[in-house]
């Protein structure tokens, strides 16, 4: 069965500091790869996904993420952090008949002034 | 465009009443699915649909039901309800299996 792991829970950065969020999945197959972000009350919203290719993925709001298959790793970065990217982040990942996703527990980003 | 609709957004419960989540989505997505949010736990998949009158379990079913008679709606049910079932309930959509989802803004879901 496929899992994933999100080693940290909460990570306060300051605005301007970089970032990067940790994601480590299990799965036996090539992986389908996601991360969501959730605001506070609201729905996930997908940054980006990793199908195959290019292991380095371009998302939405100026976060990337770098496939590495040798440590079973997805993890996601931005460079600059804005106070507006405050919020969950959720890694994820599909089995290839498509049909589970599998969800990291998240972990809640803080941005300090 | 609407996207994923789920109501109603809150609802309190007493244990052992039944109730229907409804989740309606326009975009003519095949792939559906019914998550719970619980803190620290993420999201757990409760029943998915690959189209309108195929369904299957997913992680977590005990105590839940699902039917999909129709592309556009994904109805969840609950039995009896406990308080272990209070949480978030999320609907998803996809158009195809390895696209995005589309999420629901959920239904929190209170059992007393």
């Amino acid at each position: 069965a496929q899992s994933v792991t999100q080693p940290d829970i909460h990570i306060t950065v300051s605005e301007g500091a970089s970032l990067e969020l940790r994601c480590n999945y299990s799965y036996g197959a090539t992986p389908y790869l996601f991360w969501y972000v959730q605001s506070p009350g609201q729905g996930l919203q997908l940054l980006l996904k990793y199908f195959s290719g290019d292991t380095l993925v371009q998302g939405i709001k100026g976060f990337e993420a770098e496939f590495k298959r040798s440590q079973s790793s997805f993890n996601l970065r931005k460079p600059s952090v804005h106070w507006s990217d405050a919020a969950e982040y959720f890694c994820a990942v599909n089995n290839n008949a498509g049909n589970m996703l599998t969800f990291g527990g998240g972990t809640r980003l803080m941005v300090k002034p | 465009n609407a996207g994923v609709t789920q109501t109603p957004k809150f609802q309190v419960l007493k244990t052992g009443q039944s109730m229907t989540l409804q989740c309606a989505q326009d975009m003519n997505h095949e792939y559906m699915s019914w998550y719970r949010q619980d803190p620290g736990m993420g999201l757990r998949l409760i029943h998915y649909s690959v189209g309108a009158g195929i369904t299957d379990q997913g992680e977590v079913p005990n105590g839940y039901n699902v039917s999909r008679s129709t592309t556009e709606d994904f109805p969840l049910r609950l039995l009896s309800a406990a308080p272990s079932q209070t949480s978030v309930y999320f609907c998803a959509s996809r158009l195809e299996a390895n696209y995005g989802y589309t999420f629901g803004s959920g239904t929190r879901l209170t059992v007393v």
